[in-house]
């Protein structure tokens, strides 16, 4: 099972939006709702920002958002602030190893 | 509030063993799913392994298949990872995991393994 493909980085200035891909197959993405993305700041442990392709865990600002279209599921950060540099995994359930993760994705806030 | 504590990281040479433990609290530990997930050294993340609730169902990476061994204790509210003829490639931070359809929704703070002569 091959890891999702994410991009390296992304950059946005503070107030504008960004938009992190997640790019997988039929088997795993594309098959079930079952996406997630995770923030991890340096040094700290991943925190859970979206499950079920769309849904914000209680406590995660309404900044956040996803959503899915065929293989490719899709992570937006608006009015980007400084806190939200860091770097961003996807993760999606999969038939055949229950669980894969993204390449992950280095925010950059200019 | 939930929390996850991993416990029993530390440095072993090639082919030694280890065995990480997690203590849950906050929650009713026999209710849910759990995994071991690792991060190698500015590296992704890796599913290492996941047990059901029960016990009944586990899955390991194929990375760790034949090395690695899970386990739960749910009298003791306790998740572990038996990690045999260890590799200089599982180097990583090992964490506990709360995990629902391969969701992860609480992870522990992380224990490192490191793996060197």
């Amino acid at each position: 099972q091959s890891a999702l493909t994410q991009p390296a980085s992304v950059s946005g200035s503070p107030g504008q939006s960004i938009t992190i891909s997640c790019t997988g197959t039929s088997s795993d993405v594309g098959g079930y709702n079952y996406v997630s993305w995770y923030q991890q700041h340096p040094g700290k442990a991943p925190k859970l920002m979206i499950y079920d392709v769309s849904n914000r865990p209680s406590g995660v600002s309404n900044r956040f958002s996803g959503s899915k279209s065929g293989n490719t599921a899709s992570l937006t950060i608006s009015g980007l602030q400084a806190e939200d540099e860091a770097d961003y995994y996807c993760s999606s359930y999969t038939s055949s190893t229950w669980g894969v993760f993204g390449t992950g994705t280095k925010v950059t806030v200019l | 509030q939930v929390q996850l504590v991993e416990s029993g990281g530390g440095l072993v040479k090639p082919g030694g063993s280890l065995r990480l433990s997690c203590a849950a609290s906050g929650f009713t530990f026999s209710d849910y799913y759990m995994s071991w997930i690792r991060q190698a050294p500015g590296k992704g993340l890796e599913w290492v392994s996941y047990i059901s609730s029960s016990g009944s169902t586990i899955y390991y990476a194929d990375s760790v298949k034949g090395r690695f061994t899970i386990s739960r204790d749910n009298a003791k509210n306790s998740l572990y990872l038996q990690m045999n003829s260890l590799r200089a490639e599982d180097t990583a931070v090992y964490y506990c995991a709360r995990t629902e359809m391969a969701t992860v929704d609480y992870w522990g703070q992380g224990t490192l393994v490191t793996v060197s002569s």
